[in-house]
């Protein structure tokens, strides 16, 4: 069974920190990996995902993933936090493209 | 923009009743999903659908049916609703030849009371 795991439920960092939330999936062969942002009261909005090409994505506000295979990880980072980054993170992998498995989220603070 | 949209935000019902939540999408999707979730446990997959009257189960189906007579839009039914089931509730859809993104709706906030 696939399962992605992603180390500590919550983080907190100050505003101008670096941001460093942590991923790490099960998969026998090359995944699909996607990281999610949830605002409050809404559902999910793609952050940024891998399918194979670069192992370092670009995703939308400053956010960025590297793929590592001998680690079986996909930690998502940002140089600078900023107020507006404080959500729920939830890391995911599809092993086919067609069933998605996601983390339990982790809740990033951001404090002034 | 893909737009998957579910009709009720929040709802409140009582233990018993039948709940009926509805989730329509506009990009002629064919793989549709519902998950609830819930604090520290994060999406867990209710049951997906790969095709018009087609259905999976996902790892908790208990409780719930599903029903998706037209391909924009799945159901998620709770046939005797019970408080255990008050939750968030999020439908989503992909495109298998777009790059497997999984597009969400907004959620829909159940209380069973």
């Amino acid at each position: 069974a696939q399962s992605v795991t992603q180390l500590g439920s919550h983080v907190s960092v100050s505003e101008g920190a670096l941001v460093l939330l942590r991923c790490n999936y099960s998969s026998s062969v090359p995944p699909y990996l996607f990281w999610y942002v949830q605002y409050p009261n809404q559902g999910l909005q793609l952050l940024l995902k891998y399918t194979s090409a670069a192992t370092l994505v670009k995703g939308i506000n400053g956010f960025e993933a590297e793929f590592k295979k001998s680690e079986t990880s996909f930690h998502l980072t940002k140089p600078s936090a900023h107020m507006s980054d404080a959500a729920e993170y939830f890391c995911a992998v599809s092993p086919t493209g067609n069933q998605f498995y996601f983390g339990t989220g982790t809740s990033l603070t951001v404090i002034p | 923009d893909v737009k998957v949209t579910q009709s009720s935000r929040y709802l409140v019902k009582r233990t018993g009743e039948k709940v009926f939540l509805e989730c329509v999408q506009d990009m002629d999707h064919e793989n549709m999903f519902w998950y609830r979730q819930d604090p520290g446990l994060g999406l867990r997959l209710i049951y997906f659908s790969y095709d018009v009257k087609m259905k999976e189960k996902g790892d908790i189906p208990e409780g719930y049916s599903v029903s998706r007579e037209k391909k924009e839009r799945f159901s998620l039914i709770l046939e005797s609703a019970s408080t255990n089931q008050t939750s968030m509730y999020l439908c989503a859809s992909i495109n298998r030849n777009s790059g497997n993104t999984i597009y969400f709706g907004e959620g829909s906030w159940l209380t069973v009371v």
